[in-house]
């Protein structure tokens, strides 16, 4: 069975700490996505990945930075976290093609900014 | 920069009733639709999609979603819902090409159905 993982299910950091959030993929898959939930506010896109090494910003990326080293896995990174960056993070990831494929996520993790 | 448009934000519904979920974009380029559910406690999965063709697809569970082109829409639907359908409901568009293609949600509808 496909499987996206992300790193941890709950994650409390204090204000001003640097944050990885790591998420890793089996299916060989190009494209990897990262996402912040909150309610009301649907899911947002924060940096997107369409191959290795290779990253675009997505509708909110201010704060954060991302890392595709090996195919795999794609790193969020919180350079310095803050209160407004609780919040539930999802990591997804699909085949490359013509952009009807299906997205295929982890369970997200939970992080709060204390 | 493509925007979601999802009208409802929580729908409550008894058994047995129909179910019609809005859903709008902006994109006036070549699309692909997609809606994802969310059952309480579980990952994102697909419900169904549209790529081309047949402008009325069908998904998973009974579901269905008709693609208006001249409307901008792709609104979900159910003729009969059950209380397991209880969950979150996003609308998802893909736009771009080749290598540069992402995908953005809409804010989500919550439905509660009622026994």
């Amino acid at each position: 069975d496909v499987k996206v993982t992300q790193s941890s299910r709950y994650l409390v950091k204090r204000t001003g700490e640097k944050v990885f959030l790591e998420c890793v993929q089996d299916m060989d898959h190009e494209n990897m996505f990262w996402y912040r939930q909150d309610p009301g506010l649907g899911l947002r896109l924060i940096y997107f990945s369409y191959d290795v090494k290779m990253k675009e910003k997505g509708d909110i990326p201010e704060g954060y930075s991302v890392s595709r080293e090996k195919k795999e896995r794609f790193s969020l990174i919180l350079e310095s976290a803050s209160t407004n960056q609780t919040s539930m993070y999802l990591c997804a990831s699909r085949r490359a093609g013509t952009g009807s494929e299906k997205l295929f996520f982890g369970s997200g993790t939970q992080l709060s900014v204390l | 920069a493509q925007s979601v448009s999802q009208h409802n934000h929580h729908v409550i519904l008894s058994e047995a009733a129909s179910l019609e979920l809005g859903c709008n974009y902006s994109y006036g380029g070549t699309v692909n639709l997609f809606w994802y559910v969310q059952y309480p406690g579980q990952h994102l999965q697909l419900l169904l999609k549209y790529f081309s063709g047949d402008p009325l697809v069908k998904g998973i569970k009974g579901f269905e979603a008709e693609f208006i082109k001249s409307k901008f829409s792709f609104n979900l639907r159910k003729p009969s819902v059950q209380w397991s359908d209880t969950a979150e409901y996003f609308c998802a568009v893909n736009e771009g090409s080749g290598g540069y293609q992402k995908v953005t949600f809409g804010t989500g509808t919550k439905l509660q159905v009622i026994p």
